[in-house]
């Protein structure tokens, strides 16, 4: 079946400007996370859904960043006046719930550049 | 205090041998899950191995097996018969009961020299 999709691919934006990430998980898992991966790094958790329960945003490094998770499925991620320390890779994973047991399927990710 | 810890920025390994990566955790939860995640050069993320707190035994799958040391609060990552394929980096990860992240250490490039 389908994995996790992330788009765009690969996203160059001028500094000050806003950009939007989106993330189709896997169709019925209910729990969605966004990380980012800056170079060399580790994940660095962002935000995280789960059915229709508020959102743990815990992890959003500041107030430029958003997320919204419509209908229980796609997710979009907005950063507002891009800063050129928020290049980076975002991660989108989802799994079938929040529990434990089951492993996150990640997406490919974007890579996002700003200049 | 860091929740994952893995000290070995980068591993080398003969093909065909046997390689452990090294991961400490930090939690008063006593229910936790543990992840090992693998990141080729191409950049996807590929779960690997799941151990939970309460497992008896340590996890197996294929040529990966999980040294679960509970009270030593260490959960290595064993790869037999190494293969080239298996250049990457290796992430542990952790998620508690009580708490939503998954906290992911900063990783270890393992390469499989030919």
């Amino acid at each position: 079946g389908a994995g996790v999709s992330q788009s765009p691919s690969n996203k160059v934006t001028e500094k000050g400007k806003d950009v939007e990430l989106r993330c189709d998980p896997i169709s019925g898992h209910t729990a969605l996370y966004w990380y980012r991966q800056s170079l060399g790094q580790g994940l660095e958790f962002l935000i995280y859904f789960q059915g229709n329960s508020a959102p743990d945003k815990s992890g959003l490094p500041s107030d430029r960043f958003s997320a919204e998770r419509t209908g229980g499925s796609v997710s979009t991620l907005t950063i507002q006046r891009t800063q050129q320390e928020d290049s980076a890779v975002y991660l989108c994973a989802s799994s079938e719930d929040g529990f434990l047991l089951y492993e996150q399927y990640f997406g490919p990710g974007t890579r996002l550049t700003v200049t | 205090a860091q929740k994952i810890t893995q000290t070995q920025p980068g591993m080398f390994v003969q093909e065909k041998e046997a390689v452990t990566l090294d991961c400490t955790y930090d939690t008063s939860d006593p229910s936790y899950g543990l992840f090992w995640y693998k990141q080729p050069s191409s950049g996807e993320m590929i779960f690997l191995i799941y151990q939970g707190s309460y497992d008896q035994q340590n996890a197996t799958e294929g040529r990966y097996s999980l040294n679960f040391q509970k009270a030593r609060k260490s959960a290595n990552l064993v790869i037999s018969a190494s293969q080239l394929g298996d250049s990457a980096m290796y992430f542990c990860a952790m998620r508690e009961l009580t708490g939503n992240q998954f906290y992911f250490g900063t990783g270890t490039s393992l390469t499989v020299i030919p």
